[in-house]
Order: structure tokens, then C-alpha cells, then sequence
């Protein structure tokens, strides 16, 4: 079976441009979270979906935005970059409702220069 | 305080020892509790997880869970060089979707 997906893996962006980071989940799982992951942390919430709708919200500014589709896939976007959101962006799949076990994608390195 | 804390290493071991990872949470009402290895580069990989307070065994992992002292261990037996990586204490967090709450690692190298 395939895991999750995330494109691309890598992207270089200048600051104030904007952009979109893609999630495909493990199939049969109804949730998609989001997370950020700088050197020397651990992952930091910023969205789950679940079922299409916004379930949880981390403490990250409205410049983060994301959503899910109808066949469980996710986007987030982020606009008017920072050199600050330079890191690793995680998504996370998982079959949803009492369920908590996350399974990570290969994450996308974004570096904003 | 952080809410989940782990020392952040790095924890040195003998190959053939046993690694002793520990994590301690503040949320008092945390129920589930992971386990994720992170290679370098790479992203994190679920070993384990514990819901319910004991031991839980899975080949050469034991997780341990204490919810009185708000506490998780992680033990892996016969270290490999092969387990050389950051390891993750993950705590579910009540009130905002399940959303995982991470410590910050601890690196763990296994010298052969």
C-alpha cells in the first residue's frame, strides 16, 4: 500500500511570494495534519481536517491557510512568505475519529530566501 | 514550561545495550502517547504507542507509560547502529482536533 505523498520535496521561494504544498493520504484515512518542522524541534500543529472540515488549528499566523477535497487530499498554502518559514512541512495521515495513530509523508523543504 | 520535554542528548550507547529514552508531559489529560524515529533528512516513523499506563512490547521496544507521574519511556534492547537517530515523544492533545504535541528529541547514537 502506498503511504503518504507530499509534493514537491524540496522548493526555494523569495520572501512575500506565496505558496501551495500538496498531501495525499494513506488510502481509507479520512484526516490530514499539517506540520511545520524547523532543525532541532519537533514538529509543531498547524491544521488537521478531518472529513473536509477544519478540526484543529495550531498557533500559526492567517497567513497559513489549508484545505481538504472531497478525496481526502489537502493543501496548505502560506502567503507573503518569511525567511522564518523556512523548514520542513509535514503532513500526517490518519484514519480519523477515536484513532490518533499519525503516519507521516516524506515532508516538503521549503527554504525562502 | 514545555509541555512535552525530552533531554535532547546525545544518548550514547554500546551496540548489543539497552538505549533508555525518556519524555515527560504537562497536560494532565492526555490520553494516547507515540513514539517516532527520525532519521537524518527524513521524516518521522511511528514505533510505538501506549494509550493505557504499563508496558507495551513490540520485538526489541518497550514503551512505558505512567500517567500518575505524567511521564513516558521509550526502551529499545539490543541497540543496533541501525537505531542511530532522533527519537520523538508525541503527546495527543485534547481541545484542538487530535493534533500531536512534540518534544524536541533525543538524539541517540549506538556505536558499534
Amino acid at each position: 500500500d502506498a503511504g503518504v505523498t507530499q509534493s514537491p520535496t524540496h522548493l526555494i521561494k523569495t520572501r512575500g511570494q506565496h505558496v501551495t504544498l500538496r498531501c495525499s493520504p494513506i488510502s481509507g484515512h479520512k484526516s490530514v495534519s499539517w506540520y511545520q518542522q524547523v532543525l532541532g524541534q519537533g514538529p509543531q500543529f498547524i491544521f488537521q481536517y478531518y472529513e473536509k472540515e477544519e478540526r484543529g488549528r495550531g498557533n500559526f499566523p492567517d497567513r497559513f491557510s489549508a484545505r481538504q477535497f472531497p478525496n481526502y487530499s489537502s493543501e496548505l498554502n502560506v502567503n507573503a512568505l518569511l525567511l522564518g518559514d523556512s523548514a520542513l512541512y509535514l503532513c500526517a495521515s490518519s484514519p480519523g475519529g477515536p484513532v490518533y495513530e499519525q503516519y507521516f509523508g516524506p515532508g516538503t523543504r521549503l527554504t525562502v530566501t | 514550561q514545555k509541555e512535552v520535554e525530552q533531554n535532547s542528548g546525545p544518548l550514547s550507547v554500546p551496540e548489543g545495550a539497552i538505549a533508555s529514552l525518556n519524555c515527560t508531559y504537562s497536560d494532565r489529560v492526555s490520553q494516547s502517547f507515540f513514539w517516532y524515529r527520525q532519521y537524518s533528512g527524513k521524516s518521522p516513523e511511528l514505533i510505538m504507542s501506549i494509550y493505557s499506563n504499563g508496558d507495551k512490547e513490540d520485538g526489541r521496544f518497550t514503551a512505558q507509560l505512567n500517567k500518575a507521574s505524567q511521564y513516558v519511556s521509550l526502551l529499545i534492547r539490543d541497540s543496533q547502529p541501525s537505531d542511530s537517530a532522533t527519537y520523538l515523544c508525541a503527546v495527543e492533545g485534547w481541545g484542538n482536533g487530535n493534533k500531536l504535541v512534540f518534544g524536541a528529541g533525543t538524539i541517540l547514537r549506538v556505536k558499534s
